[in-house]
């Protein structure tokens, strides 16, 4: 069984840039999550979906973070502009609607 | 809000010897009690996890005990080795399919 893609694995880019990440989850997987993990911390959720609708994005930062799931499988999360505080591993998770919660690679921003 | 307090943040360990992290939540709602071991660079992974429905869980090496009372539940590593080096990870979650609440992580450094 193929785990969770994600994509880019690293990215640089300068505040106030934009920035777009890519995930794909576990085929069957409905629900998804996005997580951000500042170093030295424990990943935090940004947005969850179930399908293609959102559960919770009550900590995304809607002023620069936005994030989709068409179709109800791949999902993009994406960031304009970035602030230097926005640097950090972004790690996609997917579940079967039950506990257990796989991880994705992750994709380390640098916001210089 | 929700909260999951880890400790230590690092520990150091002979190899052959256990190793304890432990974990304190404050959602009483939570049911739901997995633990990640990630290593340097990678993703995190699911090592073992609980339900709030049992006291303790073994595979192998690993444990995990949970008490609902003093909401606190612990990770215990028997005959530790150089490869369970990495930063292990508690969470919460209060059910199926919602976002987990992580711990900030435990450095365990196994020395030969």
């Amino acid at each position: 069984e193929a785990g969770v893609a994600q994509s880019p694995r690293y990215k640089i880019i300068e505040k106030r840039q934009s920035v777009a990440f890519w995930c794909n989850p576990i085929s069957g997987h409905a629900t998804l999550y996005w997580y951000q993990q500042i170093l030295g911390q424990g990943p935090k959720l940004l947005i969850q979906f179930q399908n293609n609708g959102v559960v919770d994005d009550s900590q995304l930062p809607k002023d620069r973070f936005s994030a989709e799931r068409l179709k109800g499988v791949d999902s993009t999360l994406k960031i304009q502009p970035a602030k230097l505080e926005d640097s950090a591993v972004y790690l996609c998770a997917s579940s079967l609607n039950s506990y257990e919660q796989y991880f994705g690679p992750g994709t380390r921003l640098t916001v210089t | 809000g929700e909260n999951v307090e880890q400790h230590p943040s690092t520990l150091s360990v002979q190899e052959g010897d256990s190793a304890v992290i432990k974990c304190t939540y404050s959602d009483s709602a939570s049911n739901y009690f997995p633990w990640y071991k990630q290593e340097l660079g990678k993703r995190p992974q699911l090592i073992i996890d609980i339900r709030s429905n049992v006291g303790e869980k073994k595979d192998q090496r690993i444990a995990v005990t949970l008490n609902k009372t003093a909401k606190h539940f612990s990770l215990h590593i028997t005959e530790t080795q150089p490869e369970d080096s990495a930063v292990y990870f508690c969470a919460a979650g209060s059910q199926a399919g919602t976002a987990l609440i992580f711990g900030k992580g435990t450095t365990l450094s196994v020395s030969s």
